[in-house]
């Protein structure tokens, strides 16, 4: 079974600047979440989506965040305008079912660095 | 409101010896309980979980933990550490409430950076 994808791994921009992140979850897994770890933290929920619906964005910077997920398959994350406390490893991961029985498998994640 | 409270943000053994990571959370309904590692540039590898069954939960790499409830506990324990364990391990809470918005949502602690020694 083929993991949670990410890309790009990397990611170094001027701050104002815009970036984007895409996921590709786990084949059949309807549940797909959005984690922010800033160094020397814990990963922190940004967005989850139940299939291609938004079940908590309560923690997303509205302002400048925004995420979508098409068809209820893959995702993207977007930053607009970013600032320098947006450097931070951004994971991704789907789940089975939003029973956390199942657990989650996480993505290599998407380190970003704004300068 | 969840919380996790990892005590000890760096952790040092001997190889071979005695590994305990120590986790307290703060739930107001009954909890699903998990650990995580995590090795540099990589993502979380689900290392155990709890969710009510025996309340000794044994996970991969040798590694286990024990839910106590009346110590609000769930720390991570292996009776030899390797080398290879070196990384950083994240304990996480989830509540156990369906169809609310932070159904399957995991509050993770800080994170514990464990360094072992030759």
């Amino acid at each position: 079974e083929a993991g949670v994808a990410q890309s790009p791994r990397y990611k170094i921009i001027e701050k104002r600047q815009s970036v984007a992140f895409w996921c590709n979850p786990i084949s059949g897994h309807a549940t797909l979440y959005w984690y922010q770890q800033i160094l020397g933290q814990g990963p922190k929920l940004l967005i989850q989506f139940q299939n291609n619906g938004v079940v908590d964005d309560s923690q997303l910077p509205k302002d400048r965040f925004s995420a979508e997920r098409l068809k209820g398959v893959d995702s993207t994350l977007k930053i607009q305008p970013a600032k320098l406390e947006d450097s931070a490893v951004y994971l991704c991961a789907s789940s089975l079912d939003p029973s956390v029985n199942y657990g989650y498998t996480f993505g290599s994640g998407t380190r970003l660095t704004v300068v | 409101a969840q919380s996790v409270t990892q005590l000890g943000s760096h952790v040092s053994v001997s190889e071979g010896a005695l590994v305990l990571l120590r986790c307290n959370y703060s739930s107001s309904v009954p909890p699903y309980l998990f650990w995580y590692v995590q090795y540099p540039n990589q993502g979380l590898q689900l290392l155990l979980k709890y969710t009510s069954a025996a309340t000794l939960v044994k996970g991969i790499n040798g590694f286990e933990a024990e839910f106590k409830k009346s110590e609000t506990s769930f720390h991570l324990t292996k009776p030899s550490a390797h080398m290879s364990d070196a990384a950083e391990y994240f304990c996480a809470v989830s509540d156990r409430v369906a169809g609310g918005t932070s159904y399957g949502k995991l509050t993770f602690g800080q994170g514990t950076i464990l360094t072992v020694h030759p």
